[in-house]
């Protein structure tokens, strides 16, 4: 079965200061990897996405994410944070999108904090 | 431009109470349509699944249930509700097969608590 590991809950950072959100998955075949987030009371907007190619995928608002087969990993980094992003941070995994039943397993979120 | 919409936003319901979430999609056709349900910590866990008009898959048991009475219609029901129905509910849509990229496209939410 796939799955998604988050292992930070919560991270602080200074605004200004780099950004890295960790995200391990758990799939049997090659992953769709995505990166989601959402701002408090509200639903997800997807970030950016990994299907095949580069491993290093950019994404909307200066994130990048980097896919590593090796450590299954896709981790997001950003390298200068602004206030705004202040959010909560899920990554997926799934099936290729065949058949429009593509399921995605969301890991449980790191919820990002922002300090001046 | 596609556009999702979820209401009602917050909802304060009793226990045993009947409830109701609606969920409509414009601008596309026969969307695949998904109700997730959110609690804190757990992350999203896929409740019910859409491919076309009355065709529904469930992933978890549970006392709710999902309906899709009109293309762009999602509805998500409940006879009586359960303490711990309580949560944020989120729609979301994603293209038909063939104009599928795997991007889920999600609404705004809905604020359940049941007292």
């Amino acid at each position: 079965a796939q799955s998604v590991t988050q292992p930070d809950i919560h991270i602080t950072v200074s605004e200004g200061a780099s950004l890295e959100l960790r995200c391990n998955y758990s799939y049997g075949a090659t992953p769709y990897l995505f990166w989601y987030v959402q701002s408090p009371g509200q639903g997800l907007q997807l970030l950016l996405k990994y299907f095949s190619g580069d491993t290093l995928v950019q994404g909307i608002k200066g994130f990048e994410a980097e896919f590593k087969r090796s450590q299954s990993s896709f981790n997001l980094r950003k390298p200068s944070v602004h206030w705004s992003d202040a959010a909560e941070y899920f990554c997926a995994v799934g099936a290729p999108p065949n058949f429009g039943n593509e399921k995605l397993t969301f890991g449980t979120g790191t919820r990002l904090t922002i300090i001046p | 431009s596609q556009t999702i919409h979820q209401w009602p936003a917050t909802l304060v319901q009793p226990v045993g109470s009947p409830l109701s979430l609606e969920c409509t999609v414009e601008g596309t056709s026969n969307p695949n349509l998904y109700w997730y349900r959110q609690a804190a910590g757990r992350g999203l866990q896929l409740l019910f699944y859409s491919v076309g008009i009355g065709q529904i898959s469930s992933e978890v048991p549970q006392n709710l249930s999902a309906s899709r009475p009109q293309d762009r219609q999602f509805i998500l029901s409940s006879k009586k509700l359960l303490l711990s129905d309580s949560g944020f509910y989120l729609c979301a849509w994603t293209p038909p097969a063939g104009l599928n990229t795997g991007e889920l496209f999600f609404g705004e939410g809905s604020r359940l608590t049941v007292l």
